[in-house]
């Protein structure tokens, strides 16, 4: 069975610093895809990346950056230079075909909370 | 481009009540997911649905829970009759099409359920 694994409950920061959320998943497929999506106070869940199974090349986007491992099974999300707007809580997402579909496989989600 | 549309926002009912659930997904996207987020949890796929056909629905408690995509476009999600336990977010999502997992999921803004 699928599982993604979010260890950091909370992170507090204080803005400028750099923070790195972690995610470690479980999957027997070979093909597959990993998700980051980020759910501010509104609620609404916003898609922030997808990486594929084949592709490990690390990706850095402004002020974000992803580090997938293969290796490790870990797919780990770094914000550089926090800014306050960055308050949300993030989640990592395995996608799984499931023959008729694509099913998402969400971890517990990681609150990140920037102070001044 | 407008995004996934659902409604209500919001919604407090007793328990044994009715309720149902509004999507309207993006233009063009044949597939339309239901996600359950209870507090502090990460999203729970309930049901998917490709143009108007059930594609997966295991995790659907279908005693209580009926959806339905007529002519493939809007959804609507019931539950009769409510429990606490349905205390929730209800979260639709939609994608261009199912293909092998590499479709990316977006979210709308969601219906936060109190059940009292």
């Amino acid at each position: 069975a699928q599982k993604v694994t979010q260890a950091q409950t909370e992170i507090s920061v204080v803005e400028k610093e750099d923070v790195t959320l972690d995610c470690v998943y479980e999957t027997r497929d070979t093909t597959y895809y990993l998700f980051w999506y980020k759910q501010p106070p509104s609620g609404e869940l916003v898609f922030l990346i997808r990486r594929n199974s084949f592709d490990e090349q690390n990706e850095i986007s402004g002020r974000y950056s992803w580090n997938f491992q293969k290796s490790t099974s870990s797919f780990n999300f770094t914000i550089t230079a926090s800014q306050v707007v960055d308050s949300a809580v993030y989640f990592c997402a395995l996608s799984e075909f499931t023959g008729g579909g694509n099913k998402l496989t969400f971890g517990t989600g990681t609150q990140l909370k920037v102070e001044l | 481009e407008a995004g996934v549309a659902q409604s209500p926002r919001y919604k407090i009912i007793e328990k044994r009540q009715s309720v149902a659930f509004w999507c309207n997904p993006i233009s063009g996207h044949a597939t339309l997911y239901w996600y359950q987020q209870i507090l502090g949890q990460g999203p729970k796929l309930l049901i998917q649905f490709q143009n108007n056909g059930v594609v997966d629905d295991s995790q659907l408690p279908k005693d209580r829970f009926s959806a339905e995509r007529l002519k493939g476009v809007d959804s609507t999600l019931k539950i009769q009759p409510a429990k606490l336990e349905d205390s929730a977010v209800y979260l639709c999502a939609s994608s261009l099409a199912a293909s092998g997992g590499a479709d990316t999921q977006y979210f709308g803004p969601g219906t936060r359920l109190t059940v009292l």
